[in-house]
């Protein structure tokens, strides 16, 4: 059983659509994060969510916006796509907020932007 | 502000021993992760030090100093598999881990 599922794991898709990625986790955790990975393997923190609330939003274009229906889940929409959004993107969980540096991460969503 | 710095790149061989070093500077400071990631997978956690001090895990151990904003990974008997990128993340204040772009480790036979 996965402990942190993302889908789809590849997206391919045109400038200026619309795109989400979906994340699931059962382990149980109160914490979940949206990474992105750029082509140089820079990861960097997107958002995160304490229990469906936003706790970490960094300095992310508003075309991303991440949804939490439930602590489990943590989804990802992206508007009108560019170039420059191609990445992999990761969602990873961890037991809550303030725990030790571990975090559980899904497979990566790779988003290819033509 | 904050930075993270660590080698870009570094080989050795089978058997040996490496040391990836990485300092850092963090608005507040809770501790010290690592991790790895093979190519095309996901980044899985190693360690992590919240004290001073050297924590050992089978052939891997990472030490911290955090008075000189100091760690290092230290990977012993290296095997081919340990071919992979290794990040340093620092967690800093609102308990965020901050990565950067890693050390790719290559293991030659």
């Amino acid at each position: 059983d996965t402990a942190v599922s993302q889908t789809p794991k590849y997206l391919v898709t045109q400038m200026g659509n619309d795109k989400s990625i979906k994340c699931e986790q059962n382990l149980g955790h109160d914490t979940m994060y949206w990474y992105k990975q750029d082509s140089k393997k820079f990861l960097k923190i997107m958002f995160s969510y304490n229990n469906k609330e936003l706790i970490i939003n960094e300095t992310v274009p508003n075309r991303f916006s991440p949804k939490s229906p439930d602590k489990a889940h943590l989804n990802l929409h992206i508007n009108s796509l560019e170039l420059g959004d191609s990445a992999v993107y990761f969602c990873a969980s961890s037991q809550d907020a303030s725990s030790t540096g571990e975090l559980f991460f899904g497979e990566g969503s790779r988003l290819t932007v033509l | 502000g904050q930075s993270l710095e660590q080698p870009s790149e570094v080989t050795a061989v089978e058997g040996a021993i490496v040391q990836i070093n990485c300092t850092y500077q963090t608005s507040g400071f809770y501790g010290l992760s690592w991790y790895q990631q093979h190519d095309g997978g996901a980044p899985t956690f190693l360690s992590y030090n919240a004290l001073d001090g050297l924590e050992e895990t089978g052939r891997f151990s990472s030490f911290l100093s955090r008075s000189d904003s100091y760690g290092y990974l230290l990977l012993q008997e290296l095997q081919m598999k340990d071919s992979a990128s290794y990040f340093c993340a620092p967690k800093g204040a609102t308990n965020k881990l901050i990565f950067g772009t890693g050390t790719l480790l290559a293991v030659q036979p």
